[in-house]
């Protein structure tokens, strides 16, 4: 089957660096997204990664191994507004995006 | 209209009853996707469409279908609907084509059967 797990759950503070994990085993392999859910929002689009290596967007990066079936979120100078919800999703042989559960960031001050 | 708007915003719902919940685009996507999303799972695809005309099942299509009569709107039908489709339904859409193809989100539709 096809399966992609994250953390469930993390608390980082105002201002620090965290990382939100994301591995996977899917059926082909066209390319991983982040897209982040404020509570009670649609999600929305972060980035794409389809080469191994990292790519970087601002305060957030996104790092991708194929060969470890391995991704990161890299969140950096972590503001109040980071809170939410990073979903991890990969596009698989059939086109078809599989979600993992997501990841729910605290942020304190 | 700017991006995808969902309606209504919220139901609640008699189970039996039917129930449409409209999508529509302004952006011209060929593709569009219906998901439902439940506390502790990931977004579950229930149907989708490459481009008018034409659409596909998804991992859970059961009790559930669509109609894509033209690009812009994409309609998601509960026949007789269940206590087990209460949930929060995001339509999405993408261009079709490109690398990237990345998937852009309504504003979803919380819907409760009782």
């Amino acid at each position: 089957g096809q399966n992609i797990d994250q953390p469930t759950e993390m608390t980082a503070t105002e201002g620090a660096i965290v990382q939100i994990n994301c591995t996977y085993q899917t059926s082909g392999f066209n390319g991983l997204f982040w897209y982040q859910q404020h509570a009670g929002e649609a999600p929305t689009f972060l980035s794409y990664n389809v080469l191994d290596g990292l790519e970087e967007k601002g305060r957030f990066s996104s790092f991708l191994s194929r060969s470890k079936g391995y991704s990161y979120l890299l969140l950096k100078e972590l503001q109040m507004k980071d809170s939410a919800s990073y979903l991890c999703a990969v596009r698989d042989s059939n086109y078809q995006l599989i979600w993992g559960a997501g990841t729910k960031l605290i942020i304190k001050p | 209209i700017a991006g995808i708007t969902q309606a209504p915003t919220s139901q609640i719902l008699a189970a039996g009853r039917r129930m449409t919940l409209r999508c529509t685009q302004d952006m011209r996507h060929n593709a569009m996707y219906w998901y439902r999303q439940d506390l502790g799972l990931g977004l579950r695809l229930i149907h989708y469409s490459n481009t008018a005309g034409t659409t596909g099942k998804g991992e859970v299509p059961d009790g559930y279908s669509v109609s894509r009569a033209n690009t812009d709107d994409f309609p998601l039908t509960l026949a007789s609907a269940v206590p087990s489709q209460t949930s929060v339904y995001f339509c999405a859409s993408s261009p079709g084509q490109g690398a990237t193809d990345t998937q852009y989100f309504g504003p979803g539709t919380r819907l409760t059967v009782l």
